[in-house]
């Protein structure tokens, strides 16, 4: 039962254009969400998180939006850079543990 | 402040021998989580830890994997008399308290031969 999926196997983008990765869950429970970028052959690096208590958190180029009635999150990436060319793991936990449910992941490629 | 460091980077090992993966925390972290990438999938939950104590191994094989991560020293992930499909990408992760961003160490990468 695959409780965080990422629809999108992979996105390509324009160079300076917005980067739109989306996730959904179905577990209810959930109520810590993060983003993480990974690049082959190394560990995922943090990117953002957000609490169910919100429903917007912005760092930098970075937004993640959190709708809980749709149970959806997604993650915007504005001015997309060719750097930003990776892949994006969403994750969940629930109250009290960091045992992360991790998507499966969506390849970004940005072009120039 | 060095970050969390797993090794080794490559492992190698044939069926039937041991593999012993270690995770050094980020300094004053106490939280450690070993997760597991197989080929073309995401990060799957193994098991949390504390100082000496284990706290969540719902993601653990029943058999051949533990886990311990002792007052002094790394976390070890032990896998005993390894099969291929043992071959992945493990990662760990630390942290200091709940819901505070976890950092993830490089991985090892175990093959299984």
């Amino acid at each position: 039962d695959q409780q965080v999926k990422q629809n999108s196997p992979s996105l390509s983008v324009q160079e300076g254009r917005i980067s739109i990765l989306n996730c959904d869950y179905t577990n209810s429970m959930f109520d810590y969400f993060l983003w993480y970028k990974k690049y082959p052959a190394e560990g995922p690096t943090f990117l953002i998180s957000i609490s169910s208590i919100k429903d917007k958190n912005e760092d930098g180029r970075f937004t993640v939006f959190l709708n809980k009635s749709a149970k959806h999150l997604s993650l915007h990436i504005v001015p997309s850079q060719p750097g930003d060319s990776a892949v994006y793991f969403c994750a969940a936990s629930r109250p009290y543990t960091d045992k992360l449910i991790f998507g499966t992941g969506t390849r970004l490629q940005v072009f120039p | 402040n060095a970050g969390v460091m797993q090794n080794p980077r490559h492992l190698v090992r044939r069926r039937g021998q041991e593999a012993r993966l270690r995770c050094s925390p980020m300094k004053g972290h106490s939280h450690v989580y070993w997760y597991r990438q197989l080929p073309e999938e995401g990060l799957k939950f193994m098991v949390y830890l504390q100082k000496e104590n284990i706290i969540d191994e719902s993601g653990m094989p029943k058999e051949r994997f533990s886990a311990e991560f002792p007052k002094e020293g790394p976390s070890i992930l032990r896998i005993q008399q390894v099969v291929r499909g043992d071959s992945a990408a493990y990662f760990c992760a630390t942290n200091t308290q709940t819901h505070t961003e976890a950092f993830f160490g490089q991985g090892t990468r175990l093959t299984v031969v």
